[in-house]
């Protein structure tokens, strides 16, 4: 089946840092999400976009749906412990069945 | 509010035995769904409920039935559990099926 592509896969970095991840697909979605899983726990809905271009906040955390609805982007400023888990981006196409195509994941540590 | 729940939280079978997964959600939603986790791979979607009784295959729908048994649970069954099907197992829902999904907090099942 169909899987996002989300980069990068893993990463580490300091608290107070920024961080910015994607998500591309090589179809077309309507509707792009952003999950947030902690260890032991179900994915937690961050951001939900429905519009080419357009930009959401929520708190410190920013995405984007992208131009070409082909991708999408999540920032978080200034990073603190919390931050801590694995994101999921997540794409639809309104139309089709009742499908989210979930990406990999992207790990983030943040150390103090 | 409790959102999705699912029970049990951790279970061990044997290769052949049966069980089934139980979610309920309290949120009023229409659509529910069932995916799979395992590393590596993202969530994959096993089956979904885009309303009360209606039940459709995901990707991975092999070794697997779902019952919509009104609309607020969707259960799973694993009829002959195999090694193969070890995994996390999580219920989401959604109020349409193109809306946002809220996920529960995920079945731990190893197969031996």
């Amino acid at each position: 089946g169909q899987q996002l592509n989300q980069s990068p896969q893993s990463m580490f970095i300091q608290e107070g840092e920024d961080v910015s991840m994607n998500c591309t697909s090589s179809s077309i979605f309507n509707t792009w999400l952003w999950y947030k899983q902690d260890p032991g726990e179900g994915p937690v809905l961050l951001i939900a976009l429905y519009k080419a271009g357009e930009l959401t906040s929520n708190g410190r955390l920013t995405a984007q749906f992208g131009i070409t609805r082909k991708d999408s982007f999540l920032n978080i400023s200034a990073s603190i412990p919390s931050d801590v888990g694995i994101y999921f981006c997540a794409g639809s196409l309104t139309g089709t069945a009742s499908k989210l195509t979930f990406g990999t994941g992207t790990r983030l540590q943040v150390t103090l | 509010n409790a959102g999705v729940t699912q029970t049990p939280k951790f279970q061990v079978l044997k290769t052949g035995q049966s069980m089934t997964l139980q979610c309920a959600q309290d949120m009023n939603h229409n659509s529910m769904y069932w995916y799979r986790q395992d590393p590596g791979m993202g969530l994959r979607l096993i089956y979904y409920s885009a309303s009360e009784g209606t039940t459709d295959k995901g990707e991975v729908p092999n070794g697997y039935n779902v019952s919509r048994l009104n609309k607020r649970e969707f259960s799973l069954r694993l009829e002959s559990a195999a090694p193969s099907q070890t995994s996390v197992y999580f219920c989401a829902s959604s109020e349409r099926w193109d809306y946002e999904q809220y996920f529960g907090p995920g079945t731990r099942l190893t197969v031996t």
